[in-house]
């Protein structure tokens, strides 16, 4: 079974407004990364975030975690239509370092 | 640049034939792993290999096989192509860093199979 789930598992917005999707998982990770997959391409690493880490920026992008829930959400601020794309959790277990992927987050984004 | 490449990009095969997808990477890493991307599933791991004559089973393995003979290729052969093996394949690298117990994987573009 996937360890990260994403939610929702779509979602459409118009520009200039926020995106924001979550990720929940089951077993205690090391850290938690976000990954973009724009249609047709692989995936691009967005942004990592350690387990003793509560928050982290990245221009536009802001990512929380909390262990107590285990899950972890990433923020886009005002959105732009190049932000259509989907979007992966990918968790790292204590001591692996092979991730588990979830199943993603399509995120269209309207001019 | 470094980079990750896939060959071919999209490739048509008959059920029972033998297909090898390849894998290069530039980066110099010492982990690279084989993904598949279905629907419904999202990536599925189905090989990895930390360093040259080391290989692992990931979580969908059964139909496929690896082996590393040098840092930059990772080679996916399906022994056998099976009409559930349509998907499309992405191939990645890594270079864990032990310090900060951190791993950020680089990706291919892809590779689209299909088995008719």
């Amino acid at each position: 079974s996937q360890q990260g789930e994403e939610d929702p598992q779509a979602l459409s917005i118009q520009e200039g407004e926020n995106a924001t999707m979550n990720c929940s998982y089951k077993t205690s990770i090391n850290n938690l990364q976000w990954y973009r997959q724009n249609s047709g391409r692989g995936l691009v690493h967005l942004i990592l975030i350690r387990s003793n880490e509560r928050e982290k920026h990245s221009g536009r992008l802001r990512v929380t975690l909390d262990t107590s829930k285990k899950s972890s959400s990433l923020l886009i601020t005002a959105s732009r239509a190049a932000d259509t794309a989907s979007y992966f959790c990918a968790t790292y277990s204590r001591g692996s370092y092979i991730p588990t992927f979830g199943r993603g987050t399509s995120l269209i984004v309207h001019p | 640049d470094a980079e990750i490449t896939q060959s071919p990009r999209h490739k048509i095969t008959e059920t029972g034939r033998q297909v090898t997808l390849a894998c290069h990477q530039t980066w110099n890493h010492n982990n690279m792993f084989w993904y598949r991307q279905d629907l419904g599933h999202g990536l599925r791991l189905i090989h990895y290999s930390y360093g040259v004559q080391d290989t692992n089973k990931g979580e969908v393995s059964d139909g496929y096989s690896v082996s590393r003979s040098n840092t930059e290729d990772l080679p996916l052969t399906l022994e056998s192509a099976a009409s559930s093996q349509t998907s499309v394949y992405f191939c990645a690298s890594s270079e864990s860093n032990r310090l900060t117990a951190t791993d950020t994987q680089y990706f291919g573009p892809g590779t689209r199979l299909t088995v008719l």
